[in-house]
């Protein structure tokens, strides 16, 4: 079974400053995927970064990066120069190669940045 | 192009009434699926399907049932509502091809009283 853990049920950071969201999963797949969705207060589900779990280098995405570390089995999100409208709930989750609309969320981390 | 597109956004119900939660793509996508998102657990996978006349089951699937009679569409029925059915529901599709990102709707907030 595929599992989703984070740790960090809240988060501060000031404003311009990195902050990183913890993620670490389980499984047994070979071949998977690990996405980042950020959720502000109107509720939608933003798609923010992707990584394979074959793929070398960690994912980039403007100010989005992933830290990925397939030995600890941990995939962070790394933002950099946090905005104000960063502010909000932040998903990690995954899916195998083979299962198709089965992604495995965690519990969400709220990111709270401060002027 | 309108993406994932769930009605209604706002719903309430009385216990044991049942209803039907639409959820249609226009991305000829062949991965549906169905969510639901409480406080502090996530999002739970109810049901999901992998292709028109191909559903199965996800993490929490008692009380909704799911069909997919066309590549478009995705519909969520609850049966017979009850207070725990109380959440958010977000739909969400994604191609076959590969593992690429999920695209969800803006959800449905159901109340059940």
């Amino acid at each position: 079974a595929q599992k989703i853990t984070q740790t960090q049920p809240g988060m501060f950071v000031q404003e311009k400053e990195a902050v990183t969201l913890d993620c670490t999963y389980d499984t047994s797949d070979q071949s998977y995927g690990l996405f980042w969705y950020k959720q502000p207060s109107s509720g939608e589900m933003i798609f923010l970064i992707y990584q394979g779990s074959y793929d070398e280098q960690n994912a980039t995405e403007g100010r989005y990066s992933l830290n990925f570390q397939k030995a600890r089995k941990s995939a962070n999100l790394v933002i950099s120069a946090s905005q104000l409208g960063d502010s909000a709930m932040y998903f990690c989750a995954m899916r195998g190669f083979n299962q198709g609309g089965k992604l495995i969320f965690g519990q969400g981390t709220e990111l709270s940045v401060k002027p | 192009n309108a993406g994932v597109t769930q009605t209604p956004k706002f719903q309430v119900l009385k216990t044991g009434q049942s209803m039907t939660l639409q959820c249609a793509q226009d991305m000829n996508h062949e991965y549906m699926s169905w969510y639901r998102q409480d406080p502090g657990m996530g999002l739970r996978l109810i049901h999901y399907s992998v292709g028109a006349g191909i559903t199965d089951q996800g993490e929490v699937p008692n009380g909704y049932n799911v069909s997919r009679s066309t590549t478009e569409d995705f519909p969520l029925r609850l049966l017979s509502a009850a207070p725990s059915q109380t959440s958010v529901y977000f739909c969400a599709s994604g191609p076959g091809q590969g593992i690429t990102e999920a695209f969800f709707g803006q959800g449905t907030r159901l109340t059940v009283v």
